[in-house]
């Protein structure tokens, strides 16, 4: 079984600064997707990003990168010019070829004014 | 507007009294499922649908019932609910449940067991 690591149960970064938000994940298959989702004090969650593992390039959404480092099991998030709208939990993701979606236990943001 | 719907939104109810959350999609998707969120524990898959009348279990199915009659209709049923399964609910649906699609999440049901 897959399992999902977040190391982080808390980061702050200042308003438009840059955060990094880590995440590890387990697994034997080679084919696999990663997913970061943002959940805000309304509790919906929110896709932010997604990365496909066989495409190399790292993917991007607007102030929203990863860094995906498929041999260390890696899956970072980085938040560039953080607003304060962008504080709220973080969850990393894995979805495996059985289309089974395993989170990690999240990392809460706070965004300093 | 395409969304996930889920009720009730709050619920507090007291052991051994059956209940059901309603969950229902407007985006014609076939792939439907549910997960309960618990602190440090993330999101947990309950049972999942890939299409009308195929349900089966994910990660923690024990006391809990689903059904799939129709398409844009998956209910999650507590027969006989218990404190551990105070929790935060969500239910997801994705457009044909392959590989690598994005699933949508409703709102969340909070749970509470007395």
């Amino acid at each position: 079984a897959q399992t999902v690591t977040q190391s982080q149960p808390e980061m702050s970064v200042q308003e438009a600064e840059t955060v990094t938000l880590s995440c590890t994940y387990d697994t034997s298959e080679s084919d696999y997707y990663l997913f970061w989702y943002k959940q805000p004090p309304s509790r919906q969650m929110i896709l932010v990003i997604r990365q496909e593992a066989y495409k190399q390039q790292n993917a991007t959404e607007n102030r929203f990168s990863v860094n995906f480092q498929k041999a260390a099991k890696s899956f970072s998030l980085k938040i560039s010019d953080s607003q304060l709208g962008d504080a709220a939990m973080y969850f990393c993701a894995y979805l495996n070829a059985g289309n089974m979606l395993t989170f990690g236990g999240g990392t809460r943001l706070m965004v300093k004014p | 507007e395409a969304q996930v719907t889920q009720n009730p939104r709050y619920l507090i109810t007291v052991t051994g009294k059956k209940l059901t959350v309603t969950c229902s999609q407007n985006m014609n998707h076939e792939y439907m499922s549910w997960y309960r969120q618990d602190p440090g524990l993330g999101l947990r898959q309950i049972y999942y649908s890939m299409n009308v009348e195929v349900t089966d279990k994910g990660d923690v199915p024990e006391g809990y019932k689903v059904s799939r009659k129709e398409k844009r209709n998956f209910p999650l049923i507590l027969e006989s609910p218990s404190p551990n399964q105070t929790s935060l609910y969500f239910c997801a649906s994705s457009l044909l449940g392959t590989f690598g699609e994005t699933q949508y999440f409703g709102p969340g049901t909070r749970l509470l067991v007395l």
